[in-house]
C-alpha cells in the first residue's frame, strides 16, 4: 500500500518567518515525489518534484524540498514567508507500477500573518 | 494557451438529475483524470485514462460515469446515484509514465 501523511491541516506562520510542511510517505519502492500549492477556487499547481537523482530539489516561488529515505520523508521549506504564500499545500506520490496514478495527502492550509 | 480547460466553473443542479463536467485539454497528453475535492480530505480519483477509448475506476468511481473518445476530451457525468455530488471538481492530464500532472481551474458542483 501507498499513502501520504501530511500532519495537521492547518499551519500559521508570521510573514518573514521560515515556512516548513511536513510530509511523510509509505511504499515499497522508490518513490516519486510532488508538491502542489492550491489557491482558493483554483486548480491544483505543481512547485517542485523528486524523481531521482540530487535529494535536495528547488522549485517555484523560492520553495524547496530534500527527499530523506530513510525518513520516508519530503518536506517543504521556504526561508522566508511572504503574504502571497498563503493557500493550500498537498503533498502527492506516484503509484508505482505502470498505473500512472497520483497519491495525495489532505493538504495544509498555511495562512502568512502580517 | 496549452492548458486544462473546465467548464463550466460553477454548476448548480437540482437532486436526481444527472449533469455532465467538461475537461478539454491541448497539451497532447495521453492521460487524463478526475478528483473529486471536499474540505480536509484532500483529492481523490474518481476516473482515470491513459489512452484513447479505455478508462479505469479511480478510488470512488460509485455515481460517476466517463468516456473517452477524444484524446483531447474526458467528459465526466455525475449521475443521480451519487449520494453526495456537491463538491469541487478537478482535471487533469499527464504525459504519461511517473511524471507530473497538470490540472484545471476546477467545478464547484452544487446540488439541491
Amino acid at each position: 500500500a501507498q499513502s501520504v501523511t501530511q500532519l495537521g491541516s492547518h499551519v500559521s506562520v508570521s510573514e518573514g518567518a521560515l515556512v516548513l510542511l511536513r510530509c511523510n510517505y509509505s511504499s515499497s519502492v522508490p518513490p516519486y515525489l510532488f508538491w502542489y500549492v492550491q489557491y482558493p477556487n483554483q486548480g491544483l499547481q505543481l512547485l517542485l518534484k523528486y524523481t531521482t537523482g540530487a535529494t535536495l530539489v528547488k522549485g517555484i516561488n523560492g520553495f524547496e524540498a530534500e527527499f530523506k529515505k530513510s525518513e520516508t520523508s519530503f518536506h517543504l521549506t521556504k526561508p522566508s514567508a511572504h503574504m502571497s504564500d498563503a493557500a493550500e499545500y498537498f503533498c502527492a506520490v506516484n503509484l508505482q507500477g505502470g498505473s500512472e496514478k497520483l497519491v495525495f495527502g489532505k493538504g495544509m492550509k498555511l495562512t502568512v500573518n502580517p | 494557451d496549452g492548458g486544462i480547460t473546465q467548464s463550466p466553473k460553477y454548476l448548480f443542479r437540482k437532486e436526481g438529475q444527472n449533469v455532465t463536467l467538461s475537461c478539454e485539454q491541448n497539451l497532447n497528453h495521453d492521460a487524463m483524470y478526475w478528483y473529486r475535492q471536499d474540505p480536509g480530505q484532500g483529492l481523490r480519483l474518481i476516473y482515470y485514462s491513459q489512452i484513447v477509448n479505455d478508462f479505469q475506476k479511480g478510488d470512488i468511481a460509485e455515481g460517476y460515469s466517463v468516456s473517452r473518445e477524444k484524446k483531447e476530451s474526458f467528459p465526466l457525468t455525475v449521475t443521480s446515484a451519487q449520494k453526495n455530488p456537491t463538491a469541487f471538481y478537478l482535471c487533469a492530464s499527464g504525459a504519461g509514465g511517473r511524471g507530473e500532472q497538470y490540472f484545471g481551474l476546477g467545478t464547484r458542483l452544487t446540488v439541491t
